[in-house]
């Protein structure tokens, strides 16, 4: 079956740091571009950032110099690490794979809540 | 800043038929934009319905539709079904690696 599962998401302090991993299994994440989305609680979803099959990477503008999305060939796995988090970061994070300049296949999402 | 509209919350009656819209605040949207289309129900992920502005992806039956009208892109429910109320959302692709959301319309089937 071909999946995307999200992890390490949880509560973390304002100017702290998480990372988050994204599984794929039933296609290879290095054979696609892989994005991250997000969605803060009770609004609309937001693009985070994106790598690219040769491995540039890109990411919004809100996330720009805290973020960076990277990824793990031997462990087929998609990561974003999360820097300097702020309140306003707090959302469930989901993996998605791009194709056709779309997010075709999705994970369940993981909750990253930032707060004191 | 670039923002990606949609409309506010919508109702249909079951059997109806509803067109969402998707634009800019400033332009028009083509398909150069590669626009895209996802419904989401609560608790859930996204699914994708519309990719490439009009191809449906796997699954979707045909009742689904998308398409350019004069300067959005737009997706098209025919014969609305009860489990169609979802939020819906659009994509676009800025280029330079960047996409932007618009920020959902909720369609209620009632």
């Amino acid at each position: 079956e071909v999946q995307l599962v999200e992890s390490g998401g949880g509560l973390i302090q304002p100017g702290g740091s998480l990372r988050l991993s994204c599984a794929a299994s039933g296609f290879t994440v290095s054979s696609n571009y892989m994005s991250w989305v997000r969605q803060a609680p009770g609004k609309g979803l937001e693009w985070v950032s994106v790598i690219f099959i040769v491995g540039n990477t890109y990411y919004a503008d809100s996330v720009k110099g805290r973020f960076t999305v990277s990824r793990d060939n031997s462990k087929n796995t998609l990561y974003l690490q999360m820097n300097s988090l702020r309140v306003e970061d707090t959302a469930v994070y989901y993996c998605a794979s791009t194709r056709d300049y779309a997010f075709d296949l999705w994970g369940q999402g993981t909750l990253v809540t930032v707060s004191s | 800043q670039t923002v990606v509209t949609q409309e506010p919350p919508f109702s249909v009656s079951p059997g109806g038929t509803v067109t969402l819209t998707c634009g800019l605040s400033s332009g028009s949207v083509s398909a150069d934009y590669y626009p895209s289309w996802y419904r989401q129900t609560p608790g859930q992920a996204p699914r994708t319905l519309i990719y490439r502005t009009n191809t449906r992806s796997s699954g979707v039956p045909d009742r689904f539709s998308g398409s350019i009208l004069g300067n959005k892109a737009a997706l098209t429910i025919t014969g609305a079904q009860a489990d169609d109320e979802s939020d819906y959302y659009c994509v676009l692709y800025m280029g330079s690696g960047s996409w932007v959301f618009g920020g959902g319309t909720k369609v209620t089937v009632l």
